[in-house]
């Protein structure tokens, strides 16, 4: 079955340091992958779109890589701040079906970043 | 520029109570909707999706019903609540046409079912 993997554990970090975080998939062959971040009660809010035939994506401090010989993205954030901190989630496409833009998420890593 | 709006932000209701959540969309046509739900420390699960007024697909078999009375109108509903229904609601809206629409998603409404 499809499957997407995203640390449940959180991720701390200091304050200026970059963040990595990780999302595994398997059994997809996503069009696209999508990153949201997620404040503690709130909606997701969407970061960054990269496509399969991209390697690499950037946006300010946020650099998201998709490898899909590895069935991976990487989400770095570089420089980090303590307001960086929320849960930050993936997202893949689905196999386009004229039924909207189908995406299944991740369950999402927190991030924790301590001034 | 567009805004999404649901309504109620809380609630909590006890088992066999009827459920409605509202939401609407302002500011573009013809969107594809979506109503998610977020378990505590869960990923989102999407429950239904429409991409027209009176079309609405099922994702998983469930208590939960789905409505869009109008264009832009979304609205969950349920005629006996369980309480594994409690959790985190959310409904969302794309951009009909392409693959690669974001998704935008509305404050959310926590149901607690006792």
């Amino acid at each position: 079955s499809q499957k997407i993997e995203q640390n449940s554990e959180a991720l701390n970090i200091q304050e200026g340091k970059t963040a990595t975080l990780t999302c595994n998939y398997t059994n997809y062959s996503p069009a696209y992958l999508q990153w949201y971040r997620q404040d503690p009660g709130r909606g997701p809010v969407f970061l960054l779109l990269i496509r399969e035939n991209e390697k690499e994506k950037r946006k300010e401090r946020l650099k998201v890589t998709f490898d899909t010989t590895l069935k991976q993205s990487l989400f770095h954030i570089t420089a980090s701040q303590p307001a960086d901190s929320a849960t930050y989630l993936c997202a893949l496409s689905r196999t386009y079906n004229n039924a909207g833009n189908m995406l299944t998420f991740g369950g999402g890593t927190r991030l924790m970043v301590k001034p | 520029s567009q805004t999404i709006h649901q309504w109620p932000a809380t609630l909590v209701q006890p088992v066999g109570s009827p459920l409605s959540l509202e939401c609407t969309v302002e500011g573009t046509s013809n969107p594809n909707l979506y109503w998610y739900r977020q378990a505590a420390g869960r990923g989102l699960q999407l429950l239904f999706y429409s991409v027209g007024i009176g079309q609405i697909s099922s994702e998983v078999p469930q208590n939960l019903s789905a409505s869009r009375p109008q264009d832009r109108q979304f609205i969950l509903s349920s005629k006996k609540l369980l309480l594994s229904d409690s959790g985190f609601y959310l409904c969302a809206w794309s951009a009909t046409g392409g693959m690669r629409n974001t998704i935008y998603f509305g404050e959310g409404s926590w149901l607690t079912v006792v």
